[in-house]
């Protein structure tokens, strides 16, 4: 089935640093979603993209649809260690019952002080 | 408060028992989503419900596991003669679908823990 796969698989950074993630699918998407789960809570949106090129922020994150539809990226900017999470992305897959969202891979960033 | 209520928080039981989990959604969402996440892993889809919409059962893994969605709001997710490979999170989400597309918002989830 419809696959979104997120690279990297897992990120460990210094504190301070500049992260990027991407997200790519297969299929053409009209929305991409950013979500952030912490360890035992369930995952919170952080961002939502509805436009091919669209270039939105959130505090110090930036998330980016990418031209083609079939891809987008998530920046964070001088990580903390409060951004320690699983990061993933999400798009609407057409089915019979309408428009499902599917979910990426993940990316584990772990911070380092 | 406002936002998706999932009970138990936590639920340990023998191999071979019957569990139930309980979702309440925000008020006024038309989807409900389950999905189950194995420690450290990704999000794994179960099932779909959309308004009047028949149900998409697509990713439950075995006839063990059953869902509804009563009145269109509760939703109980089901999983009979539980195995220990069914131990995992399960996660339930609402969300609102607008013109600018949809928005998932999700509950704590149930850590389920089959002996």
């Amino acid at each position: 089935g419809q696959q979104l796969n997120q690279s990297p698989q897992s990120m460990f950074i210094q504190e301070g640093e500049d992260v990027s993630m991407n997200c790519t699918s297969s299929s053409i998407f009209n929305t991409w979603l950013w979500y952030k789960q912490e360890p035992g809570e369930g995952p919170v949106l952080l961002i939502a993209l509805y436009k091919a090129g669209e270039l939105t922020s959130n505090g110090r994150l930036t998330a980016q649809f990418g031209i083609t539809r079939k891809d987008s990226f998530l920046n964070i900017s001088a990580s903390i260690p409060s951004d320690v999470g699983i990061y993933f992305c999400a798009g609407p897959i057409l089915t019979g019952g309408g428009n499902k969202l599917t979910f990426g891979t993940g990316t584990q960033l772990k911070v380092e002080l | 408060g406002a936002g998706v209520s999932q009970s138990p928080s936590n639920k340990v039981t023998e191999k071979g028992k019957d569990v139930e989990l309980r979702c309440d959604p925000i008020s006024g969402h038309t989807a409900l989503y389950w999905y189950r996440q194995s420690l450290g892993q990704g999000l794994e889809f179960l099932i779909y419900f959309q308004g009047n919409s028949a149900p998409d059962k697509s990713g439950l893994p075995s006839d063990r596991f059953s869902a509804e969605r009563t009145g269109g709001s509760v939703s109980t997710l089901t999983i009979q003669r539980t195995q220990q490979e069914d131990s995992a999170v399960y996660l339930c989400a609402s969300s609102l679908v607008s013109e600018f597309g949809e928005k998932l918002f999700f509950g704590s989830g149930t850590q389920l823990s089959v002996l």
